[in-house]
């Protein structure tokens, strides 16, 4: 159970380009997601809180214009890089939760973006 | 604010040795804390999490973590490493008072290498 799906699991496009990556709970309904992005052999760096029908909070430093994130349902966020540059290469990883914060966060397998 | 310590980059131990890999945590409230594993180019997998109860939590794989309340410490352990636990490890922590969307610190990862 538990099982969180993130799709593309690659990406490699011109810059200047707009990517969006999905990422869905598949087997329970997530109320919170979560999206964070990873430098190599680093630690993950969280980018943005997704609650399903409200806006996204962001941390501080990471731009709303260029990282727009949609929780449209419970089973279902998607993170779209705007205008994609060269510094926007990296991993970037979903999770997602039930309305508990004594639950595990559930992640995905990530997605490899490489900006040309 | 909460944060998370993990002193090794890279833990080496023999395949059949004991196994552990060391966290410590700061939180101003109560703790919840987790252990994650990731596989190269992969999302993080739950390992298992301390909420409350016993000190001692057993979880996958094998693996288990001692709650340590006064030495602000959750060691993640395994009695006997196999060359398939080879991953990078991340302890986190959530500060179940003052955090109510289930937001995790994570630690910045240790590197688990075993050998044959």
């Amino acid at each position: 159970g538990a099982v969180v799906s993130q799709h593309p699991s690659r990406v490699i496009c011109k810059s200047g380009t707009s990517v969006k990556i999905e990422c869905r709970s598949l087997d329970f309904q997530a109320t919170t997601m979560f999206w964070y992005r990873q430098f190599p052999k680093q630690s993950l760096m969280l980018m943005a809180t997704s609650n399903e029908g409200s806006k996204a909070t962001y941390e501080q430093g990471v731009e709303k214009d260029k990282f727009l994130i949609n929780h449209a349902s419970l089973t279902l966020s998607t993170l779209t890089v705007t205008s994609a540059h060269p510094e926007d290469s990296s991993f970037y990883i979903c999770s997602a939760t039930v309305g508990y914060s004594n639950q595990p966060q559930h992640f995905g397998d990530g997605t490899r973006l490489s900006i040309l | 604010a909460q944060s998370v310590a993990q002193p090794e980059d890279q833990v080496n131990v023999a395949e059949g040795n004991p196994l552990t890999v060391k966290c410590t945590y700061s939180v101003s409230g109560n703790p919840y804390l987790f252990w994650y594993v990731q596989y190269p180019n992969r999302g993080l997998q739950f390992l298992l999490k301390y909420i409350t109860g016993d000190n001692l939590v057993k979880g996958s794989y094998g693996f288990e973590a001692e709650f340590n309340k006064s030495q602000t410490s959750f060691h993640l352990k395994k009695p006997s490493a196999l060359v398939s636990d080879s991953a990078l490890y991340f302890c986190a922590v959530r500060d179940a008072t003052t955090d109510s969307w289930g937001k995790l610190q994570f630690g910045a990862g240790t590197q688990v290498v075993v050998t044959p």
